[in-house]
């Protein structure tokens, strides 16, 4: 019963490679987000999504894009991965009017 | 330099001691959240404040919007309590929904 999840766990993968990121919750919540944490340590969001419609796109190379077949998915597709990709990402919803987020466990993905 | 900046960057005490970790942040915020990441990589959401204190626990948080500053405090702290702590602003663009992280407070306590 896990609130949100994410697969897979850990990614290895070549340079120049496309890969998914899935993300499911289930908390019924209105709001998802993906975040990527460096080397460092350092959190930051990538995008939002509310309802499957995007209202959050930061500076994100267009290499990656999110796709929202549902309010309870978020999914993320890495084109032509790159080693600066290697991160851990983290998935995360909130509530309609509701301030907590719940996150997932992360997605640890080294590029090679 | 980082929107919300914390500090310190690394805190080492010995079980029992009081802890008090700082986050400024230089943006507007319409909320200041504390999450805490475990060792193993999750991260839980602690505190979300936008005025004075909350507390839950052994954990308390305070934040003066005049100064921009937000503490966040543990009593009697105890080796579990061994994590990254990061503060987050949420801004007010895109109906509140942006989050800023600080860099992170790395946390030990030595039993």
């Amino acid at each position: 019963d896990t609130a949100v999840s994410q697969t897979p766990k850990y990614l290895v993968t070549q340079m120049g490679n496309d890969k998914s990121i899935k993300c499911e919750q289930n908390l019924g919540h209105d709001t998802m987000y993906w975040y990527k944490q460096d080397s460092k340590k350092f959190l930051k969001i990538m995008f939002s999504y509310n309802n499957k419609e995007l209202i959050i796109n930061e500076t994100v190379p267009n290499r990656f894009s999110p796709k929202s077949p549902d309010k309870a998915h978020l999914n993320l597709h890495i084109n032509s991965l790159e080693l600066g990709d290697s991160a851990v990402y983290f998935c995360a919803s909130r509530s309609a009017g509701a301030d907590t987020q719940y996150f997932g466990p992360g997605t640890r993905l080294t590029v090679l | 330099k980082n929107e919300v900046e914390q500090s310190p960057q690394n805190l080492t005490a010995q079980e029992g001691e009081f802890i008090t970790i700082n986050c400024s942040y230089s943006v507007g915020i319409s909320a200041l959240h504390w999450l805490q990441q475990h060792p193993g990589g999750g991260i839980v959401s602690l505190f979300m404040l936008s005025s004075g204190k909350k507390k839950h626990g052994r954990l308390i948080a305070t934040i003066n919007i005049q100064e921009k500053h937000s503490s966040l405090h543990i009593t009697a702290s105890h080796p579990r309590d061994s994590a990254v702590y990061i503060c987050a602003a949420r801004g007010t663009n895109f109906g509140n929904e942006k989050l800023t992280f600080g860099t992170g407070t790395r946390l030990t306590i030595i039993p």
